[in-house]
């Protein structure tokens, strides 16, 4: 069974512009979340998609937004990037929702964001 | 608010060592999970542990979820150079719904 993809795996941008992360979830996982990883702050939880819908939300920005399609595929668009944007993005897919230890979840190898 | 403090944040020991990498919360949490991660890459799921004073082990490495479900540890026998790499505890809090907390990480070295 093919992991999680990402794409594209390293991205450089410029201050203002704006940028869109693409993820591939292992089939029959219906749960997307997103997460940035930088040496400072650690894994931090940006949004979790399940079934096309928002179920949970970090405490990000506005300018940090997801969606998820029918086939689970999903997106995240970050607007107006700012130096502090500049992290590693990683996808992870689960195949159920959270609750009673059921939440396990499989790593996308993520993608590079450098914004200059 | 880091909800998961984990300890040490970086280790660097001899091959053949054992070691102790822990994982502490004031919050309950309904699982736990341990995931290592290489450089360039996303974090790969070791273990999952649900029931208070459970203890999981994978070969050399041995995984206890505290009592209380409010901690964790992992320890690792006889250290090898493949074992180095960022550790990172990931918790299911009981009242966040479907979201993981994650732990800063230990890095560990294992020297050969």
């Amino acid at each position: 069974k093919a992991g999680v993809t990402q794409t594209p795996r390293y991205l450089i941008k410029t201050r203002g512009q704006q940028v869109t992360l693409s993820c591939s979830p292992i089939s029959g996982h219906r749960s997307v979340s997103w997460y940035q990883q930088t040496p400072g702050q650690g894994l931090q939880f940006l949004f979790e998609y399940f079934s096309e819908t928002q179920r949970n939300k970090g405490n990000f920005p506005g300018r940090f937004s997801g969606r998820q399609f029918s086939n689970s595929r999903s997106e995240m668009n970050v607007s107006t990037l700012e130096l502090g944007d500049s992290a590693l993005y990683l996808c992870a897919s689960s195949r159920i929702g959270g609750g009673g230890g059921s939440y396990e979840q499989y790593f996308g190898p993520g993608t590079r964001l450098t914004v200059t | 608010t880091q909800l998961l403090e984990q300890s040490p944040q970086f280790l660097s020991i001899q091959e053949g060592e054992n070691l102790t990498v822990y994982c502490n919360s004031s919050s309950v949490f309904s699982s736990l999970q341990w995931y290592r991660q290489e450089p360039g890459e996303g974090p790969v799921l070791l273990v999952t542990v649900v029931t208070g004073g459970e203890v999981k082990k994978l070969k050399r490495l041995t995984f206890q979820f505290g009592d209380a479900r409010k901690d964790s540890s992992l320890h690792i026998t006889a250290a090898q150079p493949g074992d180095t790499g960022l550790y990172l505890c990931a918790g299911e809090a009981e009242t966040s719904g479907s979201r993981l907390t994650f732990g800063e990480g230990t890095q560990l070295t294992v020297n050969p």
